[in-house]
């Protein structure tokens, strides 16, 4: 595709409901990223997939969160029962994924705006 | 962990001047890179310059990088209102994985 895509843009939920976000990184890119941005705040690393190697999940702030990567393309992150500070902007990037992930340019989609009533 | 911290938090300019932020990190870097993030959308990448590397040049940007202080700047010449944005370096995490943003400075140009 031409760039990064995510859904849902926005999303509104209630306090301890799963919810699920998309990405669709660029075609051809084998490095996916996942981040978090709170209001006013920089970005947040969530979690890294790079080709079949096994994904860096240090970024994931509690075991309520996981993403998947089916087909080394389209990822998914999930949230489980959600809480009111989880309310941010997710943001998803990919890299070509040639190099180790900070060597390259990512390209960023334009988020999935999270609230948590 | 934040790494980068932008300088200053927030910057007001009239179009055609100069706008020059600041970024300081705290620790050894492959390299590093400055997003511009407009209200409400995604981040869009500037420049990446690596730790071998001392200035990089790209139109109306120029971003410096000097690794023995652990700092960067950048610097968007003959500003205009469409420069209007958040800016925000990054830097790697150290299993290179991952970049590791600041807050961002948030630019205002005004015509």
């Amino acid at each position: 595709g031409a760039g990064v895509s995510q859904s849902p843009s926005n999303k509104v939920t209630e306090k301890g409901k799963d919810v699920e976000l998309r990405c669709d990184p660029i075609s051809g890119h084998t490095a996916l990223y996942w981040y978090r941005q709170s209001l006013g705040q920089g970005l947040e690393f969530l979690i890294y997939f790079q080709g079949n190697s096994a994904p860096d999940k240090s970024g994931l702030p509690s075991d309520r969160f996981s993403a998947e990567r089916t087909g080394g393309s389209v990822s998914t992150l999930t949230i489980q029962r959600t809480q009111q500070e989880d309310s941010a902007v997710y943001l998803c990037a990919s890299s070509l994924g040639g190099l180790v992930g900070t060597q390259e340019t990512q390209y960023f989609g334009p988020g999935t705006r999270l609230l948590v009533l | 962990s934040q790494q980068g911290e932008e300088d200053p938090q927030a910057l007001s300019i009239q179009e055609g001047e100069n706008a020059t932020m600041n970024c300081s990190y705290k620790t050894s870097i492959n390299n590093l890179q400055w997003y511009r993030q407009n209200s409400g959308r995604g981040l869009v990448h500037l420049i990446l310059i690596r730790s071998n590397e001392r200035e990089k040049h790209s139109g109306r940007l120029r971003v410096t990088l000097d690794t023995s202080k652990k700092s960067s700047s950048l610097l968007i010449t003959a500003s205009r209102a469409a420069d209007t944005a958040s800016y925000f370096c990054a830097t790697d995490n150290q299993a290179g994985t991952a970049l590791i943003f600041g807050k961002g400075t948030t630019l205002s140009v005004s015509s």
